[in-house]
């Protein structure tokens, strides 16, 4: 069956640094790939869409790789500040109409 | 209005009861989500609606729970006898076009539901 994987539930990082937060999937070929924030108590907020055939996407801080070889995404975000802290949620998008589905999501913290 | 609205925010019922939850997409979007969240889970899928299309209700976990559109309008998700393990978020996202064309999904802020 199609799974997704976040791997690391929580993320602790020190301001400043680089987050780096992992999406992995099995049994699915998305044809596009993006990322949500999510605060306490909020819905989902989009953050980056990138395509099948594309390998990088950047915005502002935010950046995210598209590896369909090893099926798996890896979401940065360069400069951390506290701000950034919530959880981000990977989506899976199939090429024709059937559903999106959503990985459990990685808790980040930036700690000042 | 500028964004997804979902209503009621929340709600407590009482176990047996039957809850109706109600979302209005943006304008104009053609297509609408419900997702399920349970505390500190991820975003289960419930049921998408595309336009005249019949809707994939494979996500409903059981007969208990149906979903509506009124068109590229208005959705009712009816949850029927509630149970407690119904007791989460129901979330609530439209899109400009349908699933396979990478439309942004805006959500709305849920509506939590709790059932005592």
């Amino acid at each position: 069956s199609q799974k997704i994987e976040q791997n690391s539930e929580a993320l602790n990082i020190q301001e400043g640094k680089t987050a780096t937060l992992t999406c992995n999937y099995t049994n699915y070929s998305p044809a596009y790939l993006q990322w949500y924030r999510q605060d306490p108590g909020r819905g989902p907020v989009f953050l980056l869409l990138i395509r099948e055939n594309e390998k990088e996407k950047r915005k502002e801080r935010l950046k995210v790789t598209f590896d369909t070889t090893l099926k798996q995404s890896l979401f940065h975000i360069t400069a951390s500040q506290p701000a950034d802290s919530a959880t981000y949620l990977c989506a899976l998008e199939p090429s024709s109409a059937s559903k999106i589905i959503f990985g459990s999501g990685t808790r980040l913290s930036i700690r000042p | 209005g500028a964004g997804v609205s979902q209503s009621p925010s929340n709600k407590v019922t009482e176990k047996g009861k039957d809850v109706e939850l109600r979302c209005d997409p943006i304008s104009g979007h053609t297509a609408l989500y419900w997702y399920r969240q349970r505390l500190g889970q991820g975003l289960e899928f419930l049921i998408y609606f595309q336009g005249n299309s019949a809707p994939d209700k494979s996500g409903l976990p059981s007969d208990r729970f149906s979903a509506e559109r009124t068109g590229e309008s208005v959705s009712t998700l009816t949850i029927q006898r509630t149970q407690q393990e119904d007791s989460a978020v129901y979330l609530c996202a439209s899109s400009l076009a349908g699933v396979g064309t990478g439309n942004t999904i805006y959500f709305g802020e849920g509506s939590w539901l709790t059932v005592v």
